[in-house]
């Protein structure tokens, strides 16, 4: 099972909103990883949680605050957004950090600011 | 020069036909390679991964990996519709262990 969940699938919100985006896996993998694609573009890596501590952070925007509750569950709360920040957010994990460790990325969430 | 390059595309071949991506990286030391493949609207899709010279088979595709020359390559045999989509090639370097992402090759499979 390379299954990663994302909820939403959509959110659209305001400038001003306080919002959250829930990533899940049941594979048992220690690594969690928070990605930002814009259109026609490859994904950027903004956050990396290693057995459930940040390990790496791309020097992202304070309003970009990740949480890993524990080793399946990934957070990204959102807050005081740009318009420029809509974008689909992708989640995947590895079993490691270790260089032969694939990544499985999780659906997506397509966000929109407005 | 980018860390991870792959040819710009968009690139098109018939059915049945095969399709040949490539992708070139700079860090020497480089030690995965990974092919993902992507849909329009969808996440990237694990299909392939190398981590030896030499040539790697799954099905209709084969990853070839030349750390000599520092590139990894990707062939579609028997190229089918449902292959159309933008491939990503990435690759995890010698000091940051995290996969760092070429721009991607548009593909699209001509009935």
């Amino acid at each position: 099972d390379t299954e990663v969940t994302q909820t939403p699938k959509h959110l659209v919100m305001g400038m001003t909103n306080k919002k959250s985006l829930k990533c899940e896996q049941h594979m048992g993998h220690r690594a969690m990883y928070w990605y930002k694609q814009k259109a026609k573009k490859p994904p950027e890596l903004m956050f990396v949680y290693s057995y459930e501590k940040l390990s790496i952070n791309e020097s992202v925007p304070s309003r970009f605050s990740p949480e890993c509750p524990n080793s399946s569950l990934l957070n990204l709360h959102l807050h005081a957004l740009q318009p420029e920040d809509s974008a689909l957010y992708l989640c995947a994990s590895s079993q490691g950090r270790q260089a032969y460790n694939e990544q499985f990325f999780g659906p997506g969430t397509r966000l929109t600011v407005l | 020069q980018k860390e991870v390059e792959q040819n710009s595309g968009p690139l098109s071949v018939p059915e049945g036909a095969i399709a040949s991506l490539n992708c070139t990286y700079s860090d020497r030391g480089s030690q995965s390679f990974f092919w993902y493949r992507q849909y329009s609207g969808k996440s990237p899709e694990l299909i392939m991964s190398i981590y030896s010279n030499g040539d790697k088979e799954d099905g209709r595709f084969t990853a070839q990996l030349n750390k000599a020359s520092q590139y990894v390559s990707l062939l579609i045999r028997d190229s089918q519709p449902s292959d159309s989509a933008t491939y990503l090639c990435a690759v995890i370097g010698s000091s940051a262990r995290q996969l760092t992402f070429g721009s991607g090759t548009q593909l699209t499979v001509l009935p």
